[in-house]
């Protein structure tokens, strides 16, 4: 079964806007990962939050994360043609190194 | 290469047979994980290795699935009398205590 759900599962904009997705989990957390997925590929780690932070920031990616409400959102600025992608976002189980991934959001960003 | 490497990246086979999948880490990862992904989904967690010890192995795995880690170095993945079913891609990751997964490109196995 899936730990993480994210929102949307597409997601298309134009160049030079900013995307936004989130996850959601149901268990207590160590931390949040997302990573992205090229069609085809493996998966490439891009951030990580503790679940003693609340915000990460990383070049044009920003992170945040609400414990309380079991929740995370990843927002890519200024979002490029290259960023066109599948997106997962990545929960441990409390007191595990289990990672379970999410269901995915699939962005496309149009020239 | 210093990454992840899994062997083979495609296998066609046909139902009933047996296939094997390998994953060699990172070498300094002590962790070692397999999911499995089909289209559209996110990566299934399979099982995953703490150096040769299998911490933990999905529920959702039938008898036919194994994994093995010996001496804590490369990783096999086993699947046994294949289904149609079985069909996926077959993801290794390994990392260190820090968390933060390193992924292979991927065995994609079809069964016909």
């Amino acid at each position: 079964s899936q730990q993480g759900e994210e929102d949307p599962q597409a997601l298309s904009i134009q160049e030079g806007e900013n995307a936004t997705m989130n996850c959601s989990y149901k268990t207590s957390i160590n931390n949040l990962q997302w990573y992205r997925q090229n069609s085809g590929r493996g998966l490439v780690h891009l951030i990580l939050i503790r679940s003693n932070e609340r915000e990460k920031h990383s070049g044009r990616l920003r992170v945040t994360l609400d414990t309380s409400k079991k929740s995370s959102s990843l927002l890519i600025t200024a979002s490029r043609a290259a960023d066109t992608a599948s997106y997962f976002c990545a929960t441990d189980a409390q007191g595990t190194y289990k990672y379970i991934f999410g269901t995915g959001t699939r962005l496309k960003v149009l020239a | 290469d210093t990454g992840v490497s899994q062997d083979p990246r495609h296998k066609i086979t046909k139902r009933g047979q047996n296939v094997t999948f390998r994953c060699d880490p990172i070498s300094e990862h002590n962790r070692l994980y397999w999911y499995r992904q089909t289209l559209g989904q996110g990566p299934e967690f399979l099982t995953y290795f703490q150096n040769e010890a299998q911490l933990e192995k999905s529920r959702l795995l039938s008898d036919r699935f194994s994994a093995e880690r010996p001496k804590g170095s490369f990783s096999t993945l086993e699947i046994q009398r294949t289904e149609q079913g079985d069909s996926a891609m077959y993801l290794c990751a390994s990392s260190l205590i820090t968390g933060e997964l390193f992924f292979g490109e991927g065995s994609r196995l079809t069964v016909l």
